[in-house]
């Protein structure tokens, strides 16, 4: 089946710094990816849509400016988080698909990130 | 009270056992998806579906629209099948709307 990777799989960083994952759909192009948020024992919350080639939309709530995404080709989507601040620290999901209203949704490992 | 709501939250079974978790959700859909969540926290997708019924090996998904609920059916249970089960409600731009899931544990 197709294969959605993340990465990096966990990251600690001090806060104020910023931290980038990305990802990568390996055998597919993925016309629309998504991010999403899982805080301790919560559900999955989505964060914003991203298609490539245009402006990811964020959901309410979501700081544009402060959550980052880029999905500058068909393959790649990379979420930046800036200025990271111990109450983002969370796990971050992916996922890819192909067609966004009728296509099999596949999703990254996810990326824990923890900031100190 | 939560779009998309899912019971049991913990379900405990034997081996062998059939399982049944529930699904209701309250906004409109274009698809209904099953997920599976390990402790490691990565997701599979199970099923997605937008009518009827749909298996694969030992996992039934079901769904009734007009109800707006649907159930996803473990037979046979077996202690690989432990892990987080999500249910999500998914609109006509893919984007989902999560149950809390349903964490299940098969004792051997």
């Amino acid at each position: 089946g197709a294969v959605v990777s993340q990465h990096p799989s966990r990251v600690i960083c001090k806060s104020g710094t910023s931290v980038k994952i990305e990802c990568r759909s390996l055998d597919f192009q993925a016309t629309t990816m998504f991010w999403y948020r899982q805080f301790p024992k919560k559900s999955l919350m989505l964060m914003a849509t991203s298609n490539e080639g245009s402006k990811a939309t964020y959901e309410q709530g979501v700081e544009k400016d402060k959550f980052l995404i880029n999905h500058a080709s068909l393959t790649l989507s990379t979420l930046t988080v800036t200025s990271a601040h111990p109450e983002d620290s969370s796990f971050y999901i992916c996922s890819a698909t192909q067609s966004p209203n009728t296509g099999e949704l596949f999703f990254g490992e996810g990326s824990r990130l923890t900031v100190l | 009270k939560n779009e998309v709501e899912q019971s049991p939250q913990n379900l405990t079974a034997q081996e062998g056992e059939f399982i049944t978790i529930n699904c209701s959700y309250s906004v409109g859909i274009s698809a209904l998806h099953w997920l599976q969540q390990h402790p490691g926290g990565g997701i599979v997708s199970l099923f997605m579906l937008s009518s009827g019924k749909k298996k694969h090996g030992r996992l039934i998904a079901t769904i009734n629209i007009q109800e707006k609920h649907s159930s996803l059916h473990i037979t046979a249970s077996h202690p690989r099948d432990s892990a987080v089960y999500i249910c999500a409600a998914g609109g006509s731009q893919g984007n989902l709307i999560f149950g809390k899931g349903t964490k299940l544990s098969v004792k051997p």
